[in-house]
């Protein structure tokens, strides 16, 4: 069965740090892949996502993730943060064949990233 | 374009009371799906619609029933409400039911059970 792993409950880094989030997934095939963020109060926002070719791919907000296969990874990085970057960040994974149709998505339990001054 | 809308925004309920949440949208999507967010557990799918009429269970269904008798809408029903599903419930749209397709999110419902 797919799954989605976010090891990290919560992390804290400083503002101007640079950010890395995990996430492993567990799946037969190719897998699509996305990271939705949730700022307090609000729905899941697409920061980007991956479903073919490169491993490298780029979202909004100056976000980006890296497909590894060999690891079965997903992580998600950014260069520098924004205090407006503390929120909630999920890991999904589509899931096909659920119920004979396709196109579910199974969520890791989150990464809560909160930013230092 | 208002994009996924969901009413009410709060509710407390008591134990054994019903109610209705709706989910409307304006982006002429095909698919619709109910999900509940609980501290720790991510999200979690309870129901789903690929279309106008059609509605289909998904992983955690119990104690909830819905209906798509518009294309635009959503409702998610609890006939009998118990403390166990308090927890915020969360909208989302798609295009198409493909598997890379994005999912838009309404804004959430917070609902309390006593």
């Amino acid at each position: 069965a797919q799954s989605v792993t976010q090891p990290d409950i919560h992390i804290t880094v400083s503002e101007g740090a640079s950010l890395e989030l995990r996430c492993n997934y567990s799946y037969g095939a190719t897998p699509y892949l996305f990271w939705y963020v949730q700022s307090p109060g609000q729905g899941l926002q697409l920061l980007l996502k991956y479903f073919s070719g490169d491993t490298l791919v780029q979202g909004i907000k100056g976000f980006e993730a890296e497909f590894k296969r060999s690891q079965s990874s997903f992580n998600l990085r950014k260069p520098s943060v924004h205090w407006s970057d503390a929120a909630e960040y999920f890991c999904a994974v589509g899931k096909t064949n659920y119920g004979g149709s396709q196109g579910n998505l199974i969520f890791g339990k989150g990464t809560k990233l909160s930013v230092k001054p | 374009n208002a994009g996924v809308t969901q009413t009410p925004k709060f509710r407390v309920l008591k134990t054994g009371q019903s109610m209705t949440l709706l989910c409307a949208q304006d982006m002429n999507h095909e698919y619709m799906y109910w999900y509940r967010q609980d501290p720790g557990m991510g999200l979690r799918l309870i129901h789903y619609s690929v279309g106008e009429g059609t509605t289909a269970k998904g992983e955690v269904p119990d104690g909830y029933n819905v209906s798509r008798l518009k294309k635009q809408n959503f409702l998610l029903g609890l006939e009998s409400a118990a403390p166990s599903q308090t927890s915020v419930y969360f909208c989302a749209t798609a295009i198409r039911l493909a598997t890379a397709d994005t999912q838009y999110f309404g804004p959430g419902t917070r609902l309390t059970v006593l």
